[in-house]
């Protein structure tokens, strides 16, 4: 059964600084990662898709690294702005061979920058 | 850009009621799913469903949960006899492919009393 822990589960930062989210899962079987940011109250957005054959993948200020062999993601944001604040959960589903490939995600990451 | 959409925003029931969420995935998906997030917890998958059936479905999604593709466009989720612990959030998604991002909607909040 995959289980995804990450952290730290809140983290308070100056605005423009650079940051790391931390991601881990345990079972490194993985079809790919997904970065998701999540408002209060609100759903998700996809930031990033890592595919298992990748290492990394950019979107403007962001960042996500994958190691599969150690089990684990990063997300880097760079120039952290105010509105970047929300949660930001990872979620990977298992390359079972099978085609639903469910999300398992862990509990997040609470995010605040503050001005 | 395309979205997945879910009505209502915001469901109040009365426990044992029935209730009916509502998920129109984006048009050219062929993946769909629900989860749900009670407050403060993690999201949780409850339901997959393929070529028109439940591919997988987890420990959670009971016999009082069922869901529907009745029209090509529309997915839902019932659940027959609500009890508090329903309670949560519930997020539709859809994917294109096997390989391809999850797309999530905005939620419904359902709140038992």
């Amino acid at each position: 059964k995959q289980e995804v822990t990450q952290i730290p589960a809140a983290l308070s930062v100056p605005e423009g600084e650079n940051l790391v989210l931390n991601c881990s899962f345990t079972d490194s079987a993985i079809y790919n990662l997904q970065w998701f940011r999540q408002d209060p109250g609100k759903g998700l957005t996809s930031l990033l898709l890592i595919q298992s054959s990748q290492r990394e993948q950019t979107s403007g200020r962001l960042n996500a690294s994958l190691d599969k062999s150690s089990g684990r993601s990063t997300l880097y944001i760079a120039a952290s702005q105010p509105g970047d604040s929300a949660t930001y959960l990872c979620a990977a589903p298992l390359n079972s061979g099978g085609s639903n490939y469910k999300l398992t995600f862990g509990k997040g990451t609470l995010l605040t920058v503050n001005p | 850009e395309p979205e997945v959409t879910q009505t209502p925003s915001h469901q109040v029931t009365q426990m044992g009621q029935e209730v009916i969420l509502r998920c129109v995935p984006i048009s050219n998906h062929l993946y769909f799913y629900w989860y749900r997030q009670i407050l403060g917890q993690k999201v949780e998958f409850l339901v997959s469903f393929y070529n028109n059936e439940i591919s997988e479905k987890s420990e959670i999604f009971d016999d009082q949960f069922s869901v529907e593709r009745p029209d090509g466009s529309n997915f839902t989720l019932k659940i027959r006899s609500t009890k508090l612990e329903d309670s949560a959030m519930y997020f539709c998604a859809s994917k294109a492919g096997a390989k391809n991002i999850q797309y999530f909607g905005a939620g419904t909040r359902l709140s038992v009393l």
